[in-house]
């Protein structure tokens, strides 16, 4: 079975954009989350989607938002991008709720110049 | 406070040694525990997840203190290839989120 696909691999764009990462989950998976991380840290939660709906949201400005589609793959979207915005961007997807362990994919790398 | 805390290292330790990692969470509603691992440049990969009674996966052990609210890992054994950053991570109800630890970074040396 396919694992957490993310596309595209590597993103390089310049302050002011935006940009669009997107997410497929594990089959059967309905719940998708994104997180941010910088080097030298852990992954800092932006946004949980289960069911086409927001479920959960980090402490990140509004230039952030995602979606998620009948089919269970996701979006995020970030608006006016800003050169701290330089990050990996991962995809995370379980059957659920957090009480299910999630699954990773490999990652957007974005570079803000 | 951040919601979860670990000692990011680094731990150097020789094949064939022991280590544990400890992990500190602020938030006593937290009702899932995992521990991963990321290798450099890699994604977040499950190692475990944490049960309170504990739990054991070949040289690796969990365990968690809801009284003290820390998380442990052991590892027995070290091999080179346990080499790798090690992430705890704290799931809470509200709002779904899962929280990370800034984790904790191991070379295995021969």
């Amino acid at each position: 079975d396919a694992g957490v696909t993310q596309s595209p691999t590597h993103l390089i764009k310049t302050r002011g954009q935006q940009v669009t990462l997107r997410c497929s989950p594990i089959s059967g998976h309905k719940s998708v989350s994104w997180y941010q991380q910088v080097l030298g840290q852990g992954p800092q939660f932006i946004f949980q989607y289960y069911e086409k709906e927001e479920r959960g949201r980090g402490n990140f400005p509004d230039r952030f938002s995602a979606r998620q589609f009948p089919n269970y793959s996701s979006e995020l979207n970030v608006n006016a991008l800003l050169l701290g915005d330089s990050a990996l961007y991962l995809c995370a997807s379980s059957p659920w709720d957090v009480s299910q362990p999630q699954h990773f994919g490999d990652g957007t790398r974005l570079s803000i110049l | 406070r951040k919601e979860v805390e670990q000692d990011p290292g680094p731990f150097n330790v020789p094949e064939g040694a022991t280590v544990a990692f400890n992990c500190t969470y602020s938030n006593s509603a937290s009702q899932s525990f995992f521990w991963y691992r990321q290798d450099c440049r890699k994604e977040p990969k499950l190692l475990m997840s944490v049960y309170s009674s504990g739990n054991e996966d070949g040289r690796f052990t969990a365990q968690l203190n809801r009284a003290s609210q820390y998380i442990s890992l052991l590892i027995r054994d070290s091999k080179l290839s346990d080499s790798a950053t090690y992430l705890c991570v704290v799931g809470l109800n509200t709002g779904n989120q899962f929280y990370f630890g800034t984790g904790t970074s191991l070379t295995v040396i021969p």
